[in-house]
């Protein structure tokens, strides 16, 4: 089946640590986003590649860190220095094209206490 | 950051009943997407537009592309208790990547 996958769907850790949250589609999309939701809220963007080896910021890149070595493949590092890293993580991947439709994973649930 | 305005905040309807919402911004879109979301998962694409004037259905949901490039409808008719959910716009800003987001309609049905 063609589509993104995120993993894992719930993830806990520790104040001070880093994480990294996976993120891979097979659709054969250029460009990968992530996003992030808190309880009852929009969604905001963290970080986007357009294609491999080059990425943007988003409106929220603070304490973020990306990569994208693979067109497949786009994980995100949450760092120490994320001040509030509690939320929803969802990754998406749109086409080559400028005018196309974006497409989201299921998400992660990232609780850091 | 950017948002989009989506309206209204919330919505609670009685089964059998038509639903609208919109989004408008200040900024000029080249496609605008919605979504529905179901809690703790991923939005799910309902429908895409890709002109302006553009009115494209999806079942019971019609959705349209406004003549400005700068806010969109959509409308659910005879909803069922499955609608429930939260609805989200988001629009692609031209010449780049990057889509923003409404803040959503979360809709609840009354059986």
């Amino acid at each position: 089946d063609g589509g993104i996958t995120q993993s894992p769907k719930y993830l806990f850790r520790k104040e001070g640590q880093n994480v990294t949250l996976s993120c891979e589609q097979n659709l054969n999309h250029d460009a990968m986003y992530w996003y992030r939701q808190d309880p009852g809220q929009g969604l905001r963007l963290i970080y986007y590649s357009q294609i491999v080896n080059d990425f943007q910021k988003g409106d929220i890149a603070e304490g973020y860190s990306v990569s994208r070595e693979k067109k497949e493949s786009f994980p995100l590092t949450v760092t120490s220095a994320q001040k509030n890293p509690t939320a929803f993580y969802l990754c998406a991947s749109s086409g080559a094209e400028l005018s196309y439709e974006q497409y989201f994973g299921p998400g992660t649930r990232l609780t850091v206490t | 950051g950017q948002q989009l305005n989506q309206s209204p905040q919330s919505m609670f309807i009685q089964e059998g009943e038509d639903v609208s919402m919109n989004c408008t911004s200040s900024s000029i879109f080249n496609t605008w997407l919605w979504y529905k979301q179901d809690p703790g998962e991923g939005p799910v694409l309902l429908i895409a537009l890709y002109k302006a004037g553009e009115l494209t259905s999806n079942g019971r949901l019609t959705a349209q592309f406004g003549i400005t490039r700068k806010d969109s409808f959509l409308n659910i008719s005879a909803s069922i208790p499955s609608d429930v959910g939260i609805y989200f716009c988001a629009g692609q800003l031209e010449g780049t990547y990057k889509y923003i987001f409404g803040t959503g309609t979360r809709l609840k049905v009354l059986a």
